[in-house]
């Protein structure tokens, strides 16, 4: 079945870049979309169809997808945006949805 | 504003059927932009998709859960249910319901429920 891939956890200081990948075989023909999840809430949408940002979510979240790999970038990190993200994209071949594992940010 | 709200039973015992339901609030079920879907989370771990439905009767479920799953829509009553079938402790999660997207090439959660827990014990 299809898998998307994320590395478990993305450390930086506040102000730092963080970067945090998904890599899938699929995602140069699906879009991926990237979901910031806070200790005991939903999930929330930050970047959808690979690059947009939705109405509310600060500039410092852009997105980009490069053949099969997809990266979420937090340019000048706060300590708020700590918090677990997921990639979630869709296999090309059945339409069923996947998310990633989840990367945990760190922000300290 | 869309708002969905999740609600049933928070213990199921082993082998039943675990059986859930998403009401919406604050806008129409039957927009054929949509698929209302269901996804979980075991305690600690990560999000997992199970299926969505479309009003229009198309299903797609995970693989994985496929064998056991049957998600319904009640258009009349603005809900959308779950039925998970021979329930074992793997299944305890955090059940969300959430409004799934769809238009073109796009395909995503955009409205999701506060997600309700159940767990599977004797």
């Amino acid at each position: 079945s299809y898998e998307l891939t994320q590395p478990p956890s993305v450390s930086v200081s506040p102000g730092q870049t963080a970067r945090i990948t998904c890599s899938g075989d699929a995602l140069p023909r699906k879009y991926a979309y990237w979901y910031q999840q806070k200790s005991g809430q939903a999930p929330v949408v930050v970047i959808y169809d690979d690059t947009k940002r939705p109405p509310g979510i600060p500039e410092r979240f852009s997105g980009s997808n490069s053949r099969t790999v997809a990266t979420l970038t937090i340019s000048g990190a706060q300590v708020e945006d700590e918090a677990d993200y997921y990639c979630y994209s869709t296999d090309s071949i059945t339409n069923h949805g996947v998310f990633g594992g989840g990367t945990k940010l760190t922000v300290l | 504003q869309v708002q969905l709200q999740e609600s049933g039973p928070g213990l199921v015992k082993p082998l039943q059927t675990l059986s859930l339901t998403c009401t919406v609030s604050g806008g129409s079920i039957s927009s054929d932009s949509y698929y209302w879907s269901w996804i979980r989370q075991p305690a600690g771990k990560g999000l997992e998709w199970i299926g969505r439905m479309s009003a229009s009767g198309t299903t797609n479920y995970n693989p994985s859960l496929k064998s056991r799953v049957t998600i319904s829509i009640d258009a009349s009553m603005k809900q959308f249910s779950l039925r998970l079938r021979s329930v074992t402790a793997a299944d305890s999660a955090l059940y969300y319901c959430a409004r799934e997207f769809q238009y073109g090439q796009s395909c995503y959660m955009d409205v999701w429920g506060k997600g309700t827990s159940v767990t599977v014990s004797s």
